[in-house]
């Protein structure tokens, strides 16, 4: 059973381009939570979706953030108009759907520069 | 916000038990704790979780004080691999427990020595 992966792994962007941000979780979960870690920092909550559904959104960026996740297909995080604050590592969580307490696994994160 | 106080940072030497505490004194009766490291920027990764019984798995063993208020965590054999930045989180149990978001603190730093 693969982990939760990431993609791409590093990513480089031009002031004002768009990132993408993919994540697969493990099979079997249809939770996924996205969190972003500035350097030297924490890892700070960003969102929380099912599948088609956005739960909790209260850690994202009012402005040029946004996420889904599918029906089919992964999870995407997408911020449009990037500037250099946007640089960061940006992990994914996914959990399965069960009504017991149960562990979130992490993927290896995305590390996005932007120049 | 983080409801655990843990210490910033602690030395242990390799081979030795490696305990970590944390705080959570305002921790509710619905609410597990977890523990989770993240080696050099990798990805966090889960070690244990438990709600009030002590817990142990392959990679360490979790103490839960009677009145929950607060935990140890212990990594029995500490080798140089275990040097990371290990979180301490609680998160409430029950029916909508799979959505819930887990809040990170600052951690402990944890420097492995030989």
């Amino acid at each position: 059973n693969a982990g939760v992966m990431q993609n791409p792994r590093h990513l480089v962007r031009r002031r004002g381009q768009e990132a993408r941000l993919r994540c697969s979780p493990m099979k079997g979960h249809s939770h996924v939570y996205w969190y972003r870690q500035l350097p030297e920092e924490g890892l700070k909550f960003m969102v929380y979706l099912q599948k088609e559904n956005i739960i909790d959104e209260s850690g994202m960026p009012k402005e040029r953030f946004s996420a889904e996740f599918p029906k089919e297909g992964p999870s995407i995080l997408r911020i449009q108009q990037v500037v250099r604050g946007d640089s960061a590592a940006y992990f994914c969580a996914s959990s399965p759907p069960m009504v017991q307490n149960t562990e979130a696994f992490f993927g290896q994160g995305t590390r996005l520069t932007v120049v | 916000d983080a409801k655990t106080t843990q210490p910033p940072s602690m030395d242990c030497a390799e081979g030795r038990a490696a305990n970590l505490p944390c705080n959570h004194s305002t921790i509710s009766g619905n609410e597990y704790v977890y523990w989770y490291r993240q080696i050099h920027s990798q990805g966090p990764q889960y070690i244990i979780h438990g709600l009030k019984n002590n817990e142990t798995n392959e990679m360490a063993s979790l103490i839960i004080t009677e009145d929950r208020k607060s935990s140890t965590l212990i990594l029995p054999h500490a080798t140089l691999r275990d040097t990371a930045v290990y979180y301490c989180i609680v998160r409430p149990a029950g029916i909508k427990a799979a959505g819930n978001k887990l809040t990170f603190g600052g951690g402990t730093r944890v420097l492995v020595k030989p």
